[in-house]
């Protein structure tokens, strides 16, 4: 079975400051993956994905995520964090020729001024 | 927009009542999937049905049960409601067996 953890249940980062949020899986073949935003009150937005290729994958609103085989991680990045990027921050694995999704916990980002 | 829609948006309700939650996924989405998500145990799934037949199932208790219908849209029962069933509750949708997942805006479910 897969699992996804994401070590960081906050993280607090200045305005115009990089961002990287952890996550790492746990699956025995290659995995699909993905990173969500969920903003207070709201469901979760897709901000990207990684299913094959590449392994640098660019998303929505100047996020990229990187998927390091070796390493099991598919860490969220990006160069210049802005206050409404303040949110909670989800990674999710899936599996070839499943449909489901497995989540992790979570990362809440809080931008400081 | 996700095009995933979902109603109500919020419930209230006591212990011991039935409460039923309704999804329209995105147009031409075959699959529609439930979530659950509590302070304490983050985002559970729950069930996914796929063109009106279940797929896969999670941790979903036996008093909640949902179904798919023929138009695709898809209910999710909740029965015998307590206390710590008050979460919110998300819907999902996806094209075929695809990974990718859109999620609706959620329903949040307080019992009293």
């Amino acid at each position: 079975a897969q699992s996804v953890t994401q070590p960081d249940i906050h993280i607090t980062v200045s305005e115009g400051a990089s961002l990287e949020l952890r996550c790492n899986y746990s699956y025995g073949a290659t995995p699909y993956l993905f990173w969500y935003v969920q903003s207070p009150g709201q469901g979760l937005q897709l901000l990207l994905k990684y299913f094959s290729g590449d392994t640098l994958v660019q998303g929505i609103k100047g996020f990229e995520a990187e998927f390091k085989r070796s390493q099991s991680s598919f860490n969220l990045r990006k160069p210049s964090v802005h206050w409404s990027d303040a949110a909670e921050y989800f990674c999710a694995v899936g599996a070839v020729g499943y449909s489901t999704l497995t989540f992790g916990k979570g990362t809440m980002l809080l931008v400081s001024p | 927009d996700s095009g995933v829609t979902q109603t109500p948006k919020h419930l209230i309700t006591a212990t011991g009542q039935r409460v039923t939650l309704r999804c329209s996924p995105r147009s031409g989405d075959l699959s529609v999937y439930w979530y659950q998500q509590s302070l304490d145990q983050g985002l559970q799934f729950l069930i996914q049905y796929y063109n009106g037949e279940e797929r896969a199932k999670g941790n979903i208790l036996e008093r909640f049960s949902a179904q798919q219908f023929p138009d695709l849209h898809s209910e999710l029962n909740l029965s015998s409601l307590e206390l710590g069933d008050s979460a919110l509750y998300f819907c999902a949708s996806s094209a075929a067996n695809i990974n990718e997942q859109f999620f609706g805006p959620g329903t949040r479910l307080t019992v009293l």
